[in-house]
């Protein structure tokens, strides 16, 4: 069984430019979670996709918005950065939900992201 | 406003002893509790879960303690091993409001020879 893969590794930006994060989920999970890590913090939620449309939302601008597509594969993608996105981006899958249980969440290693 | 806290951003342990690691919490609509575990280069991974209305779990060498009235849960993990040095989050999740997993920062725990 595939785990969650994430590409690329590492990237460099600079401000101003835009950049696509790729997550491929762990077979059988149809559900895609995004996660934002900065240095010295815990991974904080951007978004989820669920069957190709978002499915929540945390507090992040417009300019990062997503899409999944129909092999449950999800992109990231992060417009006009910012000095201040420099972190780990992390993907993680998880089952078919389940009503009122807890859906455990598998993560790929995430790509860090290096704005200058 | 950080909901899941964890204060303590690192901890070094003897192998073989006890090692707790704390979290508090502030929001008392969570349903469950979780720990995940990370190495670098790594992402997370998934290590125990306790659900609102236990107050304990418990998974060969680590435990989860959930005092509610003190919104508070600690891991324990015995004997320590040097596999277990890592970086521990503490997470809380609602269920039925977009997964969303709300993490801490983190604890730093090494596992001392």
């Amino acid at each position: 069984e595939t785990g969650v893969t994430q590409s690329p590794t590492h990237l460099i930006k600079t401000r101003g430019q835009q950049v696509t994060l790729r997550c491929s989920s762990q077979s059988g999970h149809n559900t895609v979670s995004w996660y934002q890590q900065a240095l010295g913090q815990g991974p904080q939620f951007i978004f989820q996709y669920y069957r190709e449309e978002e499915n929540g939302r945390g507090n992040f601008p417009p300019r990062f918005s997503g899409l999944q597509f129909p092999n449950y594969s999800s992109e990231l993608n992060v417009n006009a950065l910012e000095l201040d996105d420099s972190a780990l981006y992390l993907c993680a899958s998880s089952k078919p939900q389940v009503f009122n249980s807890y859906n455990e969440q598998f993560f790929g290693p995430g790509t860090r992201l290096t704005v200058l | 406003d950080q909901q899941v806290k964890q204060n303590s951003p690192s901890l070094s342990v003897q192998e073989g002893r006890i090692s707790i690691l704390n979290c508090d919490y502030t929001n008392s609509m969570f349903d469950y509790f979780l720990w995940y575990k990370k190495y670098p280069a790594e992402g997370p991974t998934f290590l125990i879960s306790i659900s609102s209305i236990k107050d304990k779990n418990e998974d060969g060498r680590f435990t989860v303690f959930l005092n509610k009235s003190a919104k508070h849960l600690s891991l324990h993990i015995v004997p320590s091993q040097p596999g277990d040095s890592a970086v521990y989050f503490c997470a809380a999740f609602t269920v039925n409001r977009d997964d969303k997993i709300i993490f801490g920062k983190g604890t730093r725990l090494h596992i001392l020879p």
